[in-house]
């Protein structure tokens, strides 16, 4: 079966680094991907990682390790209204989503 | 970049009736749409893929004569909550994958979403 943990929420403060990890276990998917939700609104696409490595978005940067079953999602400069929830989702014919990680920024 | 129009974003109706979202993918054309439903707090919960021209494929433990979805066109799909229930209060999300790439991954595999419709079941 498909399965995907993140954290259920964190907390940071406005203008540091924060890692949202998400582990998985399936048997095998063509990308892993990372969205934004904000309450009440439709998820927006941020990143994703078909090989290992990282990808560099401006002050977003997703990470992916397939041996490991990993992948993390950086977000730089934190601001405000980089308060959300995270999903993480891989897609092998069809997307499977992680339960999210809402991050709480602070001033 | 790709847009996709949902309607209506939110709507209240009496128990047992029936509730019509559309999605339409406004500047590309749209082989797969996929319906979300999402509860507070919750995921994103597949209930069904919807490819043109062919029946929808439905997830387990979801009702296919409840939920009744139609994707007639490349720029539409339609799902359909037959005689609703207080239960069947959610956020209902829909996303559309562009057509195209010659296989692998391509940017054509990135999802985007509808806005969303809250229902809410009296």
């Amino acid at each position: 079966g498909q399965n995907i943990d993140q954290p259920t929420e964190m907390t940071a403060t406005e203008g540091a680094i924060v890692q949202i990890n998400c582990t998985y276990q399936t048997s095998g998917f063509n990308g892993l991907f990372w969205y934004q939700q904000h309450a009440g609104e439709a998820p927006t696409f941020l990143s994703y990682n078909v090989l290992d490595g990282l990808e560099e978005k401006g002050r977003f940067s997703s990470f992916l390790s397939r041996s490991k079953g990993y992948s993390y999602l950086l977000l730089k400069e934190l601001q405000m209204k980089d308060s959300a929830s995270y999903l993480c989702a891989f897609y092998f014919n069809k997307f499977y989503f992680g339960s999210g990680t809402k991050l709480n920024v602070k001033p | 970049g790709a847009v996709v129009s949902q309607h209506p974003s939110w709507v209240i109706c009496k128990s047992g009736t029936s509730v019509k979202i559309e999605c339409r993918s406004l500047d590309f054309q749209a082989t797969t749409m996929f319906w979300y439903r999402q509860f507070p707090k919750q995921s994103l919960m597949l209930m069904a893929t919807s490819n043109e021209g062919s029946k929808a494929t439905y997830e387990q433990g979801v009702e296919k004569d409840k939920f009744l979805i139609n994707h007639a066109s490349l720029t539409l799909s339609t799902l359909t909550v037959t005689s609703a229930h207080p239960e069947d209060s959610s956020f209902y999300i829909c996303s559309a994958r562009p057509h195209g790439g010659l296989g692998g991954l391509s940017t054509n595999e990135k999802l985007f979403f509808g806005s969303g419709t809250q229902l809410s079941v009296l």
